[in-house]
């Protein structure tokens, strides 16, 4: 399977507790984004990454939430001193360059906040 | 500001019967929308894009409208079948001219309900 791969796929964790989710985009995409979703609503956009640089942020993401990207391939998201509000389904993306619109979407992580 | 929303949160349609499912927007920026089929416990799964200077894109069994001057888009689907039942996002990409930093902001979903 050469698409995005998330990991992992569900978390449950304690109010308070840090999570880490990690994303393994398409091999040759150097663009990776993290959207973030709650049931009904449409994804959210959190923050991107070209290459190995972190170029934009949402406000959405609080000093609680960082990402990285440090060689360039695959990213992690973390969330420090979780709250109920992070329970949602946190999105990994990618995409090599801009000739479509087309972004490639993980399966997500599910995050549940007790 | 930026945003993509919805006309219709559901939608209820006959198998066999064509689907129209309507988008606005309030950002003329972008130069691509995109339309997105999410199933449940799945990530969203790209349908089809259209270029911003496009009025019309056709597909296989679909087929997306943009219209600018009302900031309208709309994606029919012919013949809908029920593994077309999920929810669907209209998506508008924007792009920063000097950077070329690039995001792409969802609107809330419509789920589509196919009849047997």
């Amino acid at each position: 399977d050469t698409g995005v791969s998330q990991n992992p796929r569900h978390k449950i964790t304690k109010r308070g507790q840090n999570v880490t989710f990690r994303c393994d985009p398409i091999s040759e995409h150097n663009r990776l984004y993290w959207y973030r979703q709650t049931l009904g609503q449409g994804p959210e956009f959190l923050t991107y990454f070209q290459n190995e640089a972190q170029l934009e942020k949402s406000r959405l993401l609080s000093d609680r939430f960082s990402a990285e990207r440090p060689k360039g391939s695959f990213s992690t998201l973390e969330i420090q001193r979780t709250e109920q509000g992070d329970s949602a389904m946190y999105l990994c993306a990618s995409r090599q360059g801009l000739a479509t619109g087309e972004l490639f979407f993980g399966e997500g992580s599910r995050l549940t906040v007790l | 500001g930026e945003s993509v929303g919805l006309h219709l949160p559901t939608l209820s349609v006959q198998e066999g019967d064509n689907s129209i499912i309507n988008c606005a927007y309030s950002n003329s920026a972008s130069d691509y929308f995109i339309w997105y089929k999410q199933e449940s416990g799945k990530g969203p799964q790209f349908i089809i894009d259209i270029r911003s200077n496009m009025d019309k894109r056709q597909g296989q069994r679909v087929t997306v409208l943009l219209n600018k001057t009302v900031k309208h888009l709309s994606l029919q689907i012919a013949a809908t079948q029920p593994g077309d039942s999920a929810v669907y996002f209209c998506a508008g990409r924007y792009i920063e001219r000097k950077t070329s930093y690039d995001k792409v902001i969802f609107g809330p979903g419509t789920s589509l309900s196919v009849i047997p």
